[in-house]
């Protein structure tokens, strides 16, 4: 079936520093992929959305200049976190859309700010 | 815009038993899917089952089916012979057909398997 592969699984930066977290479909392209963020028990909140070749659509409230979303290629999507506080820790996840079925989730990145 | 809510935070089943987790939504669309989604502790989300919307029959894979309820606006799963690898984040999910296919996600369900 489709994989959708996340790196890092963890990263830990110091305030003040920028991180970036890929996002790969192993076996199939993506047009669109999604990015969310889930705090400890609760629930996948969509952050933005990652579009092939054109400007990313963010969710009301999220900074587009802290979180920078690149989609390259068909197959690859970045989320770089921009001069990294504590408060942005967090476990951020990546999916990408399978056309008629269900989305493909990649691993999820655990972002730790020190 | 679309709500997805589950009403019940945490479950607990005994092992071999069978538990029902909620899930209610609301749309205005007809052309819809649905899904539950298992996240163990590992945080890998999983697809447990999928609910077109315009199939009248409930949807199964093995021990776990749904009860889907359309005019309701109500899809439940519902587990049978529980094991101790279902211990879970369970999240029901909506997608709308051909509206850039992005899922609404309820708050989660934890599900806890007694043995």
């Amino acid at each position: 079936g489709a994989v959708v592969s996340q790196h890092p699984s963890r990263v830990i930066c110091k305030s003040g520093t920028s991180v970036k977290i890929e996002c790969r479909s192993l076996d199939f392209q993506a047009t669109t992929m999604f990015w969310y963020r889930q705090f400890p028990k609760q629930s996948l909140m969509l952050m933005a959305t990652s579009n092939e070749g054109s400007k990313a659509t963010y969710e009301q409230g999220v900074e587009k200049d802290k979180f920078l979303i690149n989609h390259a290629s068909l197959t690859l999507s970045t989320l770089t976190v921009t001069s990294a506080h504590p408060e942005d820790s967090s476990f951020y996840i990546c999916s990408a859309p399978w056309v008629n079925t269900e989305a493909f989730f990649g691993q999820g990145t655990r972002l730790t700010v020190v | 815009a679309q709500t997805v809510t589950q009403s019940q935070p945490e479950m607990s089943v005994q092992e071999a038993e069978t538990v029902t987790l909620s899930c209610t939504y609301d749309t205005s669309e007809s052309d819809y899917y649905l899904f539950w989604y298992k996240q163990p502790p590992s945080r890998q989300m999983i697809l447990v089952i999928r609910q077109e919307a315009y199939k009248q029959q409930n949807a199964t894979e093995n021990r776990f089916s749904v009860n889907f309820q359309k005019a309701a606006k109500s899809f439940s799963l519902k587990i049978s012979d529980s094991q101790l690898g279902d211990a879970a984040m369970y999240f029901c999910a909506y997608r709308q057909n051909n509206a850039g296919n992005m899922l609404t996600f309820g708050g989660g369900t934890r599900l806890m398997v007694k043995p």
